[in-house]
């Protein structure tokens, strides 16, 4: 099962505009990361936000956590045709043992018109 | 180019035959780990490696697949008896360590078409 689900499913702006994108999860974190995947360059790890951060910030990104809530949002501010890509939040599988790998939600599909 | 590189990036079959796929990892990166991914998906946990020894194997993951990392460098992922339900985007990744706190490097992925 998937841990963490992204909303919106797909979200289209103009380029210029800030983009949100919103990630829940079920379970307890240490830590919660965003990839972005395009048919261009694959999957790539955009930023690691841990449990006891409650924002980050790098480059037009800004990524927010809530634990209470067990959400977190990555913004884009002043969007680009190139940040057109599928989002993915993802958290660790397991809390300890030999569980390790990452769970992923669907994805927000993110288009930017030009 | 240090990245991930997988083998072959395509790869098509007929239901029954055996397909491997080869995967290798950013040289220091202790971690190796195996996805898939399907249309309109997130990748999906198969299975991970710390150096040589495969430490989890997903219930996504039938008899029919087996992984191997032999010399904790390289890794394969074989596939026996194709179905056309194993048609997907195969994912490797590495990562200097587990725990979920360290970034994962995904290579390009081998997309599997069983016809």
């Amino acid at each position: 099962s998937q841990q963490g689900e992204e909303d919106p499913q797909a979200l289209s702006i103009q380029e210029g505009e800030n983009a949100t994108m919103n990630c829940s999860y079920k379970t307890s974190i240490n830590n919660l990361q965003w990839y972005r995947q395009n048919s261009g360059r694959g999957l790539v790890h955009l930023i690691l936000i841990r449990s006891n951060e409650r924002e980050k910030h790098s480059g037009r990104l800004r990524v927010t956590l809530d634990t209470s809530k067990k959400s977190s949002s990555l913004l884009i501010t002043a969007s680009r045709a190139a940040d057109t890509a599928s989002y993915f939040c993802a958290t660790r599988r397991g809390s300890g043992g030999g569980a390790d790998g990452l769970t992923f939600g669907k994805g927000t599909h993110l288009i930017i018109q030009p | 180019d240090t990245g991930v590189s997988q083998d072959p990036r395509h790869k098509i079959t007929k239901r029954g035959q055996n397909v491997t796929f080869r995967c290798d990892p950013i040289s220091e990166h202790n971690r190796l780990y195996w996805y898939r991914q399907t249309l309109g998906q997130g990748p999906e946990f198969l299975t991970y490696f710390q150096n040589e020894a495969q430490l989890e194997k997903s219930r996504l993951l039938s008899d029919r697949f087996s992984a191997e990392r032999p010399k904790g460098s390289f890794s394969t992922l074989e596939i026996q008896r194709t179905e056309q339900g194993d048609s997907a985007m195969y994912l490797c990744a590495s990562s200097l360590g587990g725990g979920g706190s360290y970034e994962q490097y995904f290579g390009p992925g081998t997309r599997l078409t069983v016809t």
